[in-house]
């Protein structure tokens, strides 16, 4: 099984800080095939459904403020927030589909001083 | 705009079991994968299992064999899943998720006697 970790497990920032958050997968998640990494990110504010921020691990979702940038290939992937807005408040994982199942990470925590 | 509409929440008895439903629509429900996925309150995402509609093939998490079961109807455009044996570490919010990106609004459920 693939195992998915992300660091932190929480972080404090104030608005208009860029923010990391990193994600590493126990296995290679680029297929040789379709030379794709099957890595997405989710944001899951209070009370809601997560939403698909970033899928291929870099190609942002329709809809979703380019402040949000996916990056990273193999087993070590980021997500960067370039300018930490206030309704940036969630919890975010990353989740792998490289194989016929889905592997969420444990989430990291944003919270905004 | 694609939809998927969860039925509301269950309050059921241990040794118990509920059917879950996800009612799709905007899109073709046949042929595009059904996932479900498990949240303990304060906890992470659990990916359950999924399904294709267009022929009923699944696949599932192992940690879920004998506890879920994944069901779809393509006439009425609705997933199910069934969880038998219910106890209390199955009280979660249950979410159905499309494969492309989409999810349900949770249904919440609570084992309790």
């Amino acid at each position: 099984d693939i195992v998915m970790s992300q660091s932190p497990s929480s972080l404090a920032v104030s608005a208009g800080e860029k923010v990391t958050m990193s994600c590493k997968s126990s296995q290679s998640l680029l297929n040789s095939r379709t030379r794709k990494n099957y890595l997405a990110w989710y944001q899951q504010k209070p009370g809601q459904s997560p939403k698909l921020l970033i899928y291929w691990a870099s190609t942002r979702e329709s809809g979703v403020p380019d402040r949000f940038t996916g990056s990273g290939s193999g087993t070590d992937f980021t997500l960067t927030i370039s300018s930490v807005q206030a309704e940036d408040l969630a919890v975010y994982y990353c989740k792998q589909s490289y194989n016929l199942t889905w592997t969420f990470g444990g989430g990291t925590k944003l919270e905004i001083k | 705009q694609v939809q998927l509409q969860q039925s509301g929440p269950e309050l059921v008895k241990p040794g118990a079991s509920v059917k879950i439903s996800c009612k799709a629509s905007g899109y073709a429900f046949s042929s595009s994968w059904m996932n479900w996925v498990k949240q303990r309150p304060g906890q992470g995402l659990e990916w359950i299992g999924r399904i294709y509609p267009g022929d009923g093939d699944t696949n599932y998490n192992g940690k879920f064999k004998g506890k879920a079961t994944l069901t779809a109807d393509k006439s009425s455009s609705t997933a199910y899943m069934q969880l038998s044996s219910l106890t209390s570490v199955d009280s979660a919010v249950y979410f159905c998720a499309r494969s492309g990106g989409d999810w349900g609004q949770g249904t919440t459920l609570t084992v309790s006697s």
